[in-house]
């Protein structure tokens, strides 16, 4: 029944590595979001994207970017990953109109880079 | 810019007493909010709409424009009702929705 799959639970990186989150949807939605999720702060906009090959940003950007080759697949790049960036990053999907239908969220990954 | 500010970082009620989680929001025109949930382990899933207009297990929200509040209600809380409890909202026509900080909610037995 899982709709959106982050493909790691857990990953521990270190200081200038770059890093690749991966999330795959099955319900062929067009709306895809990185989100961080930081004790606190709450969800924090990353990069969202409207369709393939599509993206915008988000409220803190800096230091990310996202691919979209496929409709089911967005991806989060850290560029060269530092300690501020140890975080629960969170993957949503929805269709058109999120007003009418609410994101639906994966399970996140838990990111701590050394 | 629009905004959302839950006050309550930490809130604790008894069973069966009623739960008031607090939502004010910042947008200038007219505004979509949600209210999300994260159970232990669990992942943040859509807990009501105020489109809507439902009441799902229990709980009620209602826009109040004057007062830009979407304060999330139960009157009996139950043990299950523990979680954090995200406030949403997406500007009129945007798809993107923006968070507050969240309220933990602990239901004391």
């Amino acid at each position: 029944d899982v709709k959106v799959t982050q493909s790691s639970r857990y990953l521990v990186k270190r200081t200038g590595e770059k890093v690749f989150l991966e999330c795959v949807q099955d319900m062929d939605h067009e709306n895809m979001f990185w989100y961080r999720q930081d004790p606190g702060l709450g969800l924090r906009l990353i990069y969202f994207s409207y369709d393939v090959k599509m993206k915008e940003k988000g409220d803190i950007p800096e230091g990310y970017s996202v691919s979209r080759e496929k409709k089911e697949r967005f991806s989060l790049i850290l560029e060269s990953a530092s300690t501020n960036q140890t975080s629960m990053y969170l993957c949503a999907s929805s269709p058109p109109a999120t007003v009418n239908y609410g994101y639906t969220f994966g399970s996140g990954t838990r990111l701590t880079v050394v | 810019a629009q905004r959302v500010t839950q006050p309550e970082k930490l809130l604790s009620v008894f069973k069966g007493a009623p739960v008031e989680l607090k939502c004010n929001y910042s947008y200038s025109g007219s505004p979509e909010l949600f209210w999300y949930v994260q159970y232990s382990r669990q992942r943040l899933q859509l807990l009501l709409r105020h489109i809507s207009r439902e009441s799902i297990k229990g709980f009620t929200a209602d826009l109040n424009k004057g007062e830009t509040s979407f304060h999330l209600k139960k009157p009996f809380a139950q043990e299950e009702d523990s979680a954090m409890y995200y406030c949403a909202l997406a500007g009129f026509g945007n798809e993107k929705l923006t968070f507050g900080t969240g309220t933990r909610l602990t239901i004391i037995p």
